[in-house]
């Protein structure tokens, strides 16, 4: 079966904390792709980041980094210095097997407060 | 460039109407998607096409529902007849491939009376 688990239902720091989302996927394809997405108060959902199964590097991408893990089965997602306008709900997800099907986690809110 | 178009942005209906959510994907994509996100459920994938075929539609609840694509450029999702119960957020998301990142639009907010 293929889940993705997002244990922190509410997060809550001050802003130029750092913060971590962590995110956990369990399937049974060796292919497969994981993203992240989030959701500000607005309501879209804006694109982060795509990561495929063969690739363990860790991405920065300005205050954002995110830290692909096989071994744990884990794509956890950091917030530097975290600012008011990070506040949001943040989505991981996966995507295996063939299928265009993306798996989405119940999503984690962050509330950064000034 | 412009994104994915969905409308309208807010539907509230009575109970027993028929509902029909549009939407246009960005120009060159060829996968369209139809999300559901409730408080209850999250997001859930309703039904998805690549190059205007259905491919998999297992995730749409009922024969109430139906999604239909004439056009590489349109979409429809429609409900008939609609319940309290399908009142959500209704999202409509594009890619250039299966695996690619899905771009989404900004949804249609949809209450049921």
């Amino acid at each position: 079966a293929q889940k993705v688990t997002q244990a922190q239902t509410e997060i809550s720091v001050v802003e130029k904390e750092d913060v971590t989302l962590d995110c956990v996927y369990e399937t049974r394809d060796t292919t497969y792709y994981l993203f992240w997405y989030k959701q500000p108060p607005s309501g879209e959902l804006v694109f982060l980041i795509r990561r495929n199964s063969f690739d363990e590097q860790n991405e920065i991408s300005g205050r954002y980094s995110w830290n692909f893990q096989k071994s744990t089965s884990s794509f956890n997602f950091t917030i530097t210095a975290s600012q008011v306008v990070d506040s949001a709900v943040y989505f991981c997800a996966l995507k295996s097997g063939n299928t265009g099907k993306l798996i989405f986690g119940q999503g984690t809110t962050l509330q950064v407060k000034p | 460039d412009a994104g994915v178009i969905q409308s309208p942005r807010h539907e509230v209906t009575e109970m027993g109407q028929e509902v029909t959510l549009r939407c246009k994907p960005i120009s060159g994509h060829d996968y369209l998607f139809w999300y559901r996100q409730t408080m209850m459920r999250g997001l859930e994938l309703l039904i998805y096409f690549n190059n205007n075929v259905p491919i998999d539609d297992s995730g749409m609840p009922e024969d109430r529902f139906s999604a239909k694509m004439p056009n590489a450029s349109f979409s429809t999702l429609k409900i008939q007849p609609s319940e309290p119960r399908d009142s959500a957020v209704y999202f409509c998301a594009s890619s250039t491939g299966a695996n690619q990142p899905q771009h989404f639009g900004d949804g249609t907010r949809l209450s049921i009376l």
